[in-house]
């Protein structure tokens, strides 16, 4: 498809386990972002990957967080030794380029459980 | 750090009555997006201001950037049972660091529709 494709959808598990989440940008989008939205707020900025530049990582809550972006293909979103409050879906999202005035397009979001 | 911050959190509103939200900054923004989540969607983009004190219209929808660019608001005219979801408000920052291709998002308005 020509959108933004997230996976799993779904994903439960037990805490303690760690956990990878995939992102299919847009074909020719450069930029490409992580955010992570709780149940009934906001959406909270963990990074951002503007082609081979070094990744923006300020909004990563913390060092079980990580991701990685090979060029300007597939993201992978690592959360280590899951907490239960790290329950949230995780949206993607791509733009064409990085300056701030390109439309967004998001994914539909892994909605991670942890138990 | 940068924020924009979004009021009101909720909206109930009649159908056939008149809605509005609004985003405010304690920095100038370059420029100011909005978007729209369905109840289980991801954010959808509805448009972008650049301009001081621009104004843009989408059929019952109304978008406002204000004068110094540190505030805008959407207004909604006679809402409809298909305008329910959550509006958010996302700023970019003036170019520079590494804030430059962040967009920071509002907390949004989750507007219920009462038919």
């Amino acid at each position: 498809g020509a959108g933004v494709s997230q996976s799993p959808s779904n994903k439960v598990t037990e805490k303690g386990k760690d956990v990878e989440l995939r992102c299919d940008p847009i074909s020719g989008h450069t930029a490409l972002y992580w955010y992570r939205q709780r149940l009934g707020q906001g959406l909270e900025f963990l990074i951002y990957f503007q082609g081979n530049s070094a990744p923006d990582k300020s909004g990563l809550p913390s060092d079980r967080f990580s991701a990685e972006r090979t060029g300007e293909s597939v993201s992978t979103l690592t959360i280590q030794r899951t907490q239960q409050e790290d329950s949230a879906v995780y949206l993607c999202a791509s733009s064409r380029i990085s300056t701030g005035d390109q439309p967004q397009h998001f994914g539909d979001g892994t909605r991670l459980s942890i138990l | 750090g940068q924020q924009v911050m979004q009021i009101p959190q909720y909206q109930h509103v009649q159908e056939g009555e008149d809605f509005t939200t609004y985003c405010n900054s304690s920095t100038t923004l370059s420029n100011i997006q909005w978007y729209k989540q369905r109840p289980g969607g991801h954010p959808v983009f509805l448009i972008q201001l650049v301009k001081s004190g621009e104004v843009k219209k989408q059929k019952r929808l109304t978008f406002q950037f204000g004068e110094a660019k540190k505030n805008s608001s959407l207004h909604i005219t006679a809402t409809q049972t298909t305008d329910v979801g959550t509006y958010f408000c996302a700023g970019s920052f003036n170019a520079g660091g590494t804030s430059y291709g962040k967009l920071t998002f509002g907390q949004g308005t989750i507007l219920t529709v009462h038919p």
